[in-house]
């Protein structure tokens, strides 16, 4: 049974690139949520996908976007990078869109800007 | 203040002895309260949750208290190893800029020594 899958694993971009970062969701979810870990900090909601829309944004700019695909797997993306968007960025899923469900999270993406 | 606080940031403790991890929201509809348990360099991983409809809830060594009138939630950790040294988050799904989003503590440097 594979749980939450995100790749790559390490990437480091300069300011004003693009990325895009991929998660495969556990088997049996297909909600994704997407969350920014800055070191030392809790994580940091940044939007969920369900049935392939946003459902559900925090407080993150426009720069972040997203994709749902049919298969249930999700892209992140983060253009016009800036040095503060070096973090840790973390997939998680759940089984349906409601929040209060239990959610399962991958390694993460660790993203460095120079 | 904070839509969810969680205190204290670290906490040492010997092994054997308990451990309490307190967080407080600010939200009276939130109803779902998750904890995770992060490990340096890994996931963060669902050690264990409670609704609104119960006060209290056990798993082996780990309970998680809800006071809802006080807006507080607690971890309790009995019974500490080396091993449960890790940082802890709590998190709420509280109403943030018109949205119910989850949210979580800054987290909890717990270090057990042996």
């Amino acid at each position: 049974d594979a749980g939450v899958t995100q790749s790559p694993t390490h990437l480091i971009k300069t300011r004003g690139q693009q990325v895009t970062l991929r998660c495969s969701p556990k088997s049996g979810h297909d909600t994704v949520s997407w969350y920014q870990q800055a070191l030392g900090q809790g994580p940091q909601f940044i939007f969920q996908y369900y049935e392939e829309e946003e459902r559900q944004r925090g407080n993150f700019p426009d720069r972040f976007s997203g994709h749902q695909f049919p298969n249930y797997s999700s892209e992140l993306n983060v253009n016009a990078l800036l040095l503060g968007d070096s973090a840790l960025y973390l997939c998680a899923s759940s089984l349906g869109r409601a929040l209060n469900q239990p959610q399962h999270f991958g390694d993460g993406t660790r993203l460095s800007i120079l | 203040g904070e839509n969810v606080e969680q205190h204290p940031s670290t906490l040492s403790v010997q092994e054997g002895d308990s451990a309490v991890i307190k967080c407080t929201y600010s939200d009276s509809a939130s109803n779902y309260f998750p904890w995770y348990k992060q490990e340096l360099g890994k996931r963060p991983q669902l050690i264990i949750d409670i609704r609104s409809n119960v006060g209290e809830k056990k798993d082996q060594r780990i309970a998680v208290t809800l006071n809802k009138t006080a807006k507080h939630f607690s971890l309790h950790i009995t019974e500490t190893q080396p091993e449960d040294s890790a940082v802890y988050f709590c998190a709420a799904i509280v109403l943030t800029g018109g949205s119910y989003i989850p949210t979580f503590g800054r987290g909890t440097s717990l270090i057990v020594h042996p």
